[in-house]
């Protein structure tokens, strides 16, 4: 079982450049979630997904797009990279029944210099 | 809007004792779950432990069990035995219940700030 797979595990960008990071599940999960976690914040949301086609924003969802075309994939895009971007980046997934709670890939630290 | 609070930034604890970390939240909702999730160097979070608001019953798994006191709103985790291999991060989250296709907050997790245990041998 992979679970959730997310690539790359680590990237460097320059200010103002665009990237996606990928998240991808062989779980059959409906529900999907990007979180940025930073030093004494914990992880916030940043998008999220109840099925392919549906995506909506979470809590910190400026300078970054998701899309929902497939269940198993769900792609975060940095449109403009900004310092501020600077992060680790988890992708979750989660069967409906959301009592079980969610299962996060390895993350993903990202710099932007 | 839900917060959570994690007021112990770090702990620490030594080999076969045992450990509370503190965990508050702030909700109007009757109905929700609450996890503790572990963040060991490794970066990968890992769930710990879960409980449904509804049941009365605290939950454990193994070494993990909770204190859930939802008319205080608090919901401690008791690490009992500590090992070596317990040193991590550990979060503490909400989540409304729910789950209509579409519909509101209900598969959103509010995650505390956390808390970095070390287990000393």
């Amino acid at each position: 079982n992979a679970g959730v797979t997310q690539t790359p595990k680590f990237q460097v960008l320059k200010t103002g450049q665009s990237m996606t990071l990928q998240c991808a599940q062989d779980m059959n999960h409906e529900y999907m979630s990007w979180y940025r976690q930073d030093p004494g914040m914990g992880l916030r949301l940043i998008h999220y997904s109840v099925g392919a086609g549906i995506t909506d924003q979470g809590e910190v969802p400026n300078g970054y797009n998701v899309s929902r075309s497939t269940t198993e994939d769900f792609p975060l895009r940095l449109l403009s990279a900004a310092p501020s971007q600077t992060s680790v980046y988890f992708c979750a997934s989660s069967r409906r029944q959301v009592n079980y709670g969610y299962t996060f890939g390895s993350g993903t630290r990202l710099t932007v210099v | 809007a839900q917060t959570v609070t994690q007021s112990q930034p770090e702990m620490s604890v030594q080999e076969a004792e045992t450990v509370t970390l503190s965990c508050t939240y702030d909700t109007s909702e009757s109905n929700y779950y609450l996890f503790w999730y572990k963040q060991p160097p490794s970066r990968q979070m890992i769930l710990v432990i879960r409980q449904e608001a509804y049941k009365q019953q605290n939950a454990t798994e193994n070494r993990f069990s909770v204190n859930f006191q939802k008319a205080a709103k608090s919901f401690s985790l008791k690490i009992s035995d500590s090992q070596l291999g317990d040193t991590a991060m550990y979060f503490c989250a909400f989540m409304k219940h729910g789950g209509a296709r579409g519909g509101g907050a209900t598969n959103k997790l509010i995650f505390g700030t956390g808390t970095l245990l070390a287990v000393q041998p």
